[in-house]
């Protein structure tokens, strides 16, 4: 069974820093595009970033040169590094698994998510 | 940056058909797919493909994806669809979602 567990979320200050991470299970998180994706309270899904199984990595522009997406692929666990952190940052942050071929690129499982809040 | 347009918000009667629409810069070159979130759930991926259905989600949740419009309709709407879809397409390299629709079955 696919599993996804988000945990390292909290109450954190402006320009502080914090690790998410997402361990994975039933599958091989290095095999997979895996997607973080944010949800501000009250508000749509954006998405974070990507790291594809070939490794490269991409951000929102929103978060570029202040977030660093990783894996472990010994602990099948995505990380997400969160530096420089401000208040418009405070969100549920969730991992997920993507799916794709042809030229598609889907969500098919996502984890439970771990709220972040970015506040004085 | 590529951006994807939904409605905030679709009404529909239970039993009626249920239509929400993604409007993008020629979405009809790009694959579509669309989520579904509940209150305090993590969204679940209902449409791939354009029109493909995951194991598990019902046969009423169907897709189509032509022009610059994506559609996601679902038949015989029942209380329990009652939730917040997401429209989703891949702008090579970056992932894409629309702002979201409210649907309300009233």
């Amino acid at each position: 069974e696919v599993q996804l567990v988000e945990t390292g979320g909290g109450l954190i200050q402006p320009g502080g820093s914090l690790r998410l991470s997402c361990a994975a299970s039933g599958f091989t998180v290095s095999s997979n595009y895996m997607s973080w994706v944010r949800q501000a309270p009250g508000k749509g899904l954006e998405w974070v970033s990507v790291i594809y199984s070939g490794g490269s990595t991409y951000y929102a522009d929103s978060v570029k040169g202040r977030f660093t997406i990783s894996r472990d692929n010994s602990k099948n666990t995505l990380y997400l590094q969160m530096n420089s952190l401000r208040a418009e940052d405070t969100a549920v942050y969730y991992c997920a698994r993507g799916v794709g071929g042809s030229g598609s690129y889907s969500l098919d499982y996502w984890g439970q998510g771990t709220l972040v809040t970015v506040s004085s | 940056s590529y951006e994807l347009t939904q409605p905030p918000s679709v009404s529909v009667s239970p039993g009626q058909t249920a239509s929400i629409t993604c409007s993008g810069d020629k979405l009809g070159d790009k694959y579509a797919c669309w989520y579904q979130q509940k209150p305090g759930q993590s969204p679940v991926l209902v449409i791939y493909q354009d029109s493909k259905r995951p194991s598990g989600i019902p046969e009423r949740f169907s897709g189509s994806n032509s022009g610059n419009t994506a559609t996601l309709t679902i038949s015989g709407t029942q209380a329990m669809d009652e939730a917040d879809y997401y429209c989703q397409a891949w702008d090579r390299p970056h992932v894409v979602f629309g702002g979201g629709t409210k649907l309300t079955v009233l």
